[in-house]
């Protein structure tokens, strides 16, 4: 799976977009990009995924570069919710039976 | 998290006991799996299964051994646990296109 690469922090203001930027610049062809976030320790929370159009789901939205090479996660409007840690990866779809591989992702803090 | 059940939150282990980490998952997924994550880190794989019967190792398997004997249930043992496995313990099973986490497992290691 190709690694990718987030800035470790981010800060939004409540009620505001948060666009959340990833690099996955070695992705082949069948990986997807996914997107899971970790609030305060819990289990990872599925977000979205997508392969080369642009997503969209009750929870955000995905746009991902036509060259593939990077993605950004938006929020549309943050709440003090929101707050976790996002983690961006690239898997194939269906692939290694579901390993994720896990970098630091972006804190992401939502501030009033 | 839906469907995936971890026991116990909470663990405090001496040096050298053992213990297993139940999960059990009733969406009837094939695909199940431990990570682990230390403090300010990513989730790392320990071991995986691909259905009942099959199991394999993921990135961090030492110290750790699994079994899958049904579809729901996949164990995760610790046969003599070490301070280096002082961690949080995630169980995930798969669909195609979505893994689902259990809430975790605070292990404590003296």
């Amino acid at each position: 799976d190709a690694k990718t690469t987030q800035p470790p922090s981010m800060d939004c203001a409540e009620g505001r977009a948060a666009n959340l930027p990833c690099n996955h610049s070695t992705i082949s062809g069948n990986e997807y990009v996914y997107w899971y976030r970790q609030i305060h320790s819990q289990g990872p929370q599925y977000i979205i995924h997508g392969l080369k159009n642009n997503e969209t789901n009750e929870m955000a939205s995905l746009i991902i570069t036509e060259d593939r090479k990077s993605s950004t996660l938006i929020l549309p409007h943050a709440t003090l919710r929101d707050t976790a840690v996002y983690y961006c990866i690239a898997r194939n779809y269906g692939g290694s039976q579901g390993n994720l591989i896990f970098g630091k992702g972006t804190k992401l803090s939502v501030k009033p | 998290n839906a469907g995936v059940t971890q026991t116990p939150k909470f663990q405090v282990l001496k040096t050298g006991q053992s213990m297993t980490l139940q999960c059990a998952q009733d969406m009837n997924h094939e695909y199940m799996s431990w990570y682990r994550q230390d403090p300010g880190m990513g989730l790392r794989l320990i071991h995986y299964s691909v259905g009942a019967g099959i199991t394999d190792q993921g990135e961090v398997p030492n110290g750790y051994n699994v079994s899958r004997s049904t579809t729901e249930d996949f164990p995760l043992r610790l046969l003599s646990a070490a301070p280096s496995q002082t961690s949080v313990y995630f169980c995930a099973s798969s669909s195609l296109n979505t893994i689902y986490f259990g809430e975790g497992s605070w292990l404590t290691v003296v």
